[in-house]
């Protein structure tokens, strides 16, 4: 199937600095959806984004569509220990329901 | 407002044995997917259920896999003559509607086969 990419795939980073995953599909993407899954725990639905440039906040982190809508990004500015986790991007897949396709997700690891 | 309940939330089988696992929906919800997650991976879809119809199986292995969504009750993944590679944190998902929106997951089953 139609893999989505995110990089990197682990990031350990100091209590305060800032953090970017990328996720890369081979495609265009009707929107996609960003997923943060604390170690342990179930996938919680953070955001979807719709349009080409899109630029979405939530407190600390800012999500963005590419303009070609082919690649997204989350940045986290000041990480805390409460970011750690897995962040999973999510495409809709064929058949315009709610199947979706995850990417490899980032795993981020935030040392206090 | 309780949302999407998985149960059990871990569960211990020996290989043979068959695994059910359970999922009830957030109330209004009558759209469920279920997702397995190998340790360390993303997760990977397995099927799309609406009361009472399989509408999207395509993830599901062919054999020893099955779900089920009745009018009644929880929806139930069932796997038969589990082997070691099924073990995995299977995680199902309610959605309101078909049309893209946010799912919600459950807490999700940890299988554990022996």
């Amino acid at each position: 199937g139609q893999q989505v990419m995110q990089i990197p795939q682990y990031q350990h980073v100091q209590e305060g600095e800032d953090f970017t995953t990328y996720c890369n599909s081979s495609t265009t993407l009707s929107n996609i959806q960003w997923y943060k899954q604390r170690p342990g725990g179930h996938p919680v639905f953070l955001i979807q984004l719709v349009k080409s440039g899109e630029v979405k906040k939530q407190k600390r982190l800012t999500f963005q569509f590419g303009e070609a809508k082919k690649n997204s990004s989350l940045h986290i500015t000041a990480t805390q220990t409460t970011d750690v986790g897995t962040y999973f991007c999510a495409k809709p897949t064929s058949g315009g329901y709610q199947k979706v396709t995850f990417g490899t997700g980032t795993k981020l690891q935030v040392i206090p | 407002n309780a949302g999407v309940m998985q149960n059990p939330r871990h569960l211990v089988r020996r290989r043979g044995q068959e695994a059910r696992l359970r999922c009830s929906p957030m109330k209004g919800h009558s759209h469920v997917y279920w997702y397995r997650q190998l340790p360390e991976e993303g997760l990977k879809f397995m099927v799309y259920l609406q009361k009472e119809n399989i509408i999207d199986e395509s993830g599901m292995p062919k054999e020893r896999f099955s779900a089920e969504f009745p009018k009644e009750g929880p929806s139930i993944l069932r796997i038969q003559q589990v082997v070691r590679g099924d073990s995995a944190a299977y995680f199902c998902a309610s959605s309101p509607s078909a049309v893209l929106d946010t799912q919600y997951f459950g807490p999700g089953t940890r299988l554990t086969v022996l």
